[in-house]
């Protein structure tokens, strides 16, 4: 079986252009949640969909967003790129949402996207 | 504040023997879990253990084993006969019930040399 997949695994981009991120969730699942990890630091929670729907929002500006698909794939967007938002940003995928908290959540390998 | 503390930003141990990673958390409510997880440097996350705030037991899963304290707010992990592949990012983690989303949030991690 498939884990989570995310593409691509390494980006390049300048200031001030727009990125596209993509997940892949593991088949049967249907949360899915977008992380942002910079170097040196633990994941910071960006988004949470289930079920086509926003979930949960992390303290990240407008300048992040992200949608779900009828087939459980997301998409998280980031406009106006500085370069402080270099990082390896990781999606995670569930069964189910919330209950019960020891619901694991599967990662997959994370996209490395570098600001120049 | 920080929700998670890991106070150990490196740590260096001889093959074969144990190792305690710390961790303390922070949060008033009465349901929560506590997760570690492991991060190679191709960059997934992968859950090793999980303990939740109301188990009586402390966790184990085959060589891990998870020290929790709760009136302390301490849940370490320890690592048995350590192996070479154990080298690695190990973050504490925590979700907590009052949350409307999945989110986790993750320590600074710790960075766990293992030398032959």
């Amino acid at each position: 079986d498939a884990g989570v997949t995310q593409s691509p695994t390494h980006l390049i981009k300048t200031r001030g252009q727009h990125v596209t991120l993509r997940c892949s969730p593991i088949s049967g699942h249907k949360s899915v949640s977008w992380y942002q990890q910079v170097l040196g630091q633990g994941p910071q929670f960006i988004f949470q969909y289930y079920e086509k729907e926003e979930r949960g929002r992390g303290n990240f500006p407008d300048r992040f967003s992200a949608r779900q698909f009828p087939n459980y794939s997301s998409e998280l967007n980031v406009n106006a790129l500085l370069l402080g938002d270099s990082a390896l940003y990781l999606c995670a995928s569930s069964a189910q949402m919330r209950r019960p908290l020891n619901t694991e959540a599967f990662f997959g390998q994370g996209t490395r996207l570098t600001v120049v | 504040a920080q929700k998670i503390t890991q106070t150990q930003p490196g740590m260096f141990v001889q093959e074969k023997e144990a190792v305690t990673l710390d961790c303390t958390y922070d949060t008033s409510d009465p349901s929560y879990g506590l997760f570690w997880y492991k991060q190679p440097s191709s960059g997934e996350m992968i859950f090793l253990i999980y303990q939740g705030s109301y188990d009586q037991q402390n966790a184990t899963e085959g060589r891990y084993s998870l020290n929790f304290q709760k009136a302390r707010k301490s849940a370490n992990l320890v690592i048995s006969a350590s192996q070479l592949g154990d080298s690695a990012m190990y973050f504490c983690a925590m979700r907590e019930a009052v949350n409307r989303d999945d989110k986790i949030i993750f320590g600074k991690g710790t960075r766990l040399h293992i030398l032959p």
